[in-house]
């Protein structure tokens, strides 16, 4: 059964650093995986998408990584902005191949000081 | 292009009760797929629906079932209300494999 574990689970930094989010997942046999932004009571923002095929993937301030071998991947966030306040969770897609059936982490709490 | 729609946004209801929850996809999206979200467990998968027919199922019990129609807009249905049932349920849809999930913004289920 596939778990994905996010570290940390809260993180508090001030306006304007570079920051790293880890996610690691225990079957390497993924499809593709997610990167989401969750603002308070609202629903999921897609950020990236990350095919196993792919190591990397860039948007704007925003670069995902992904090592299948090792089980990890990483979102990096530069020049955080208090805009960015929110929890970021990833996601991964099985081996099935189903896109459609994501296993989630708990998450990370961001929040970015003025 | 209109994003994921989901109605009704707030719901309160009585242990013991059913209820009706309603998602319309992003136009050309044919999969729908829904997830429950609590504080201690966080997102987990329920089932997905591609051209009206449930391709994969989560863990949860039959209590819980859904249905999409030709439109690919979809309903899930939760019968005898359980206290813990209460969550938020997010639906989301696809364009096709490897393809991003785009969320709705939920629907808050408080059962009492």
């Amino acid at each position: 059964k596939q778990e994905v574990t996010q570290i940390p689970a809260a993180l508090s930094v001030p306006e304007g650093e570079n920051l790293v989010l880890n996610c690691s997942f225990t079957d390497s046999a993924i499809y593709n995986l997610q990167w989401f932004r969750q603002d308070p009571g609202k629903g999921l923002t897609s950020l990236l998408l990350i095919q196993s095929s792919q190591r990397e993937q860039t948007s704007g301030r925003l670069n995902a990584s992904l090592d299948k071998s090792s089980g990890r991947s990483t979102l990096y966030i530069a020049a955080s902005q208090p805009g960015d306040s929110a929890t970021y969770l990833c996601a991964d897609v099985g081996s099935g191949g189903s896109n459609y059936k994501l296993t989630f982490g708990k998450g990370t709490l961001l929040t970015v000081n003025p | 292009k209109a994003g994921v729609t989901q109605t009704p946004r707030y719901l309160i209801k009585t242990r013991g009760q059913q209820v009706t929850l309603s998602c319309s996809p992003i136009s050309g999206h044919r999969s729908v797929s829904w997830y429950q979200q609590t504080p201690g467990q966080g997102l987990q998968f329920l089932f997905e629906y591609f051209s009206e027919t449930q391709r994969n199922k989560g863990n949860f019990p039959g209590r819980f079932s859904g249905r999409q129609f030709s439109n690919s807009r979809s309903e899930m249905n939760v019968s005898t209300l359980e206290l813990g049932d209460s969550a938020l349920y997010l639906c989301a849809s696809s364009s096709g494999t490897g393809s991003p999930l785009h969320f709705g913004n939920g629907t808050r289920l408080t059962v009492t």
